[in-house]
């Protein structure tokens, strides 16, 4: 058991649809990572939070956004879902703002859109 | 843009042999050099990690070897057994003062038969 909680573990929706994943990082850890899991594309960094703020953009979306709150659980919105958008979707956590160090990864939210 | 290449995509090796994996990054500036292993249903859960000031790492049967001249470094899984079945991703980084986060490979499913 890493320690990062999200939540839902499976969620199936329609294209159009907007849906929330949630996140708890482990106990102490300030920063927050969410990844983006396909089949043929391995696992694609999204965005970074570190103590409330954002700490670093990957290949997100337009039409995803997320936030970490004071409490440091975090959720990423997707909006008008797309069938493309189906994937598994990893929240992590560490200690560390930085790029290296260990990343404790969650069990993922399975998204489908049909 | 793949900034880390990993191959081979799935390998089926024989209880006891070595297993084999390789990775291969572009970006100079990287300096950590993780392995993650996921089984079905899990998050990543880190293996083991390298930096470039060594060119071998070793915990227990498995071993990072690091080649800086040629940007590779492969993961050696000695004595492979039915429990490291799983997939394997490479990935890499640039220390704490670039915005660049983990940069995975695309995986390796590794089945090993008894």
């Amino acid at each position: 058991d890493s320690g990062v909680t999200q939540t839902p573990k499976h969620l199936i929706t329609a294209t159009g649809q907007r849906v929330t994943l949630r996140c708890s990082p482990r106990s102490g850890d300030l920063s927050v990572y969410w990844y983006q899991q396909s089949l043929d594309q391995g696992l694609q960094f999204l965005i970074q939070y570190y103590n409330g703020e954002e700490r670093a953009k990957g290949n997100i979306l337009e039409r995803f956004s997320a936030q970490q709150f004071p409490d440091l659980h975090s959720e990423l919105n997707l909006s008008s879902l797309e069938l493309g958008d189906s994937a598994l979707y990893f929240c992590a956590s560490s200690p560390l703002a930085g790029n290296t160090g260990e990343l404790f990864f969650g069990e993922g939210s399975r998204l489908t859109v049909l | 843009q793949q900034q880390v290449k990993q191959s081979p995509q799935s390998l089926i090796v024989q209880k006891g042999g070595i297993s084999i994996i390789n990775c291969a990054y572009e970006n100079t500036a990287f300096d950590y050099f993780p392995w993650y292993q996921q089984f079905p249903g899990k998050g990543p859960a880190l293996l083991i990690a390298i930096r470039p000031d060594v060119s071998e790492k070793k915990e227990g049967r498995f071993t990072i070897s690091f080649n800086k001249s040629a940007k590779q470094f492969s993961l050696h899984i000695m004595d492979s057994q039915p429990g490291d079945s799983a997939t394997y991703f490479c990935a890499a980084s640039r220390g704490n003062f670039g915005n660049e986060k983990l940069t995975f490979g695309t995986g390796t499913r590794l089945t090993i038969i008894p």
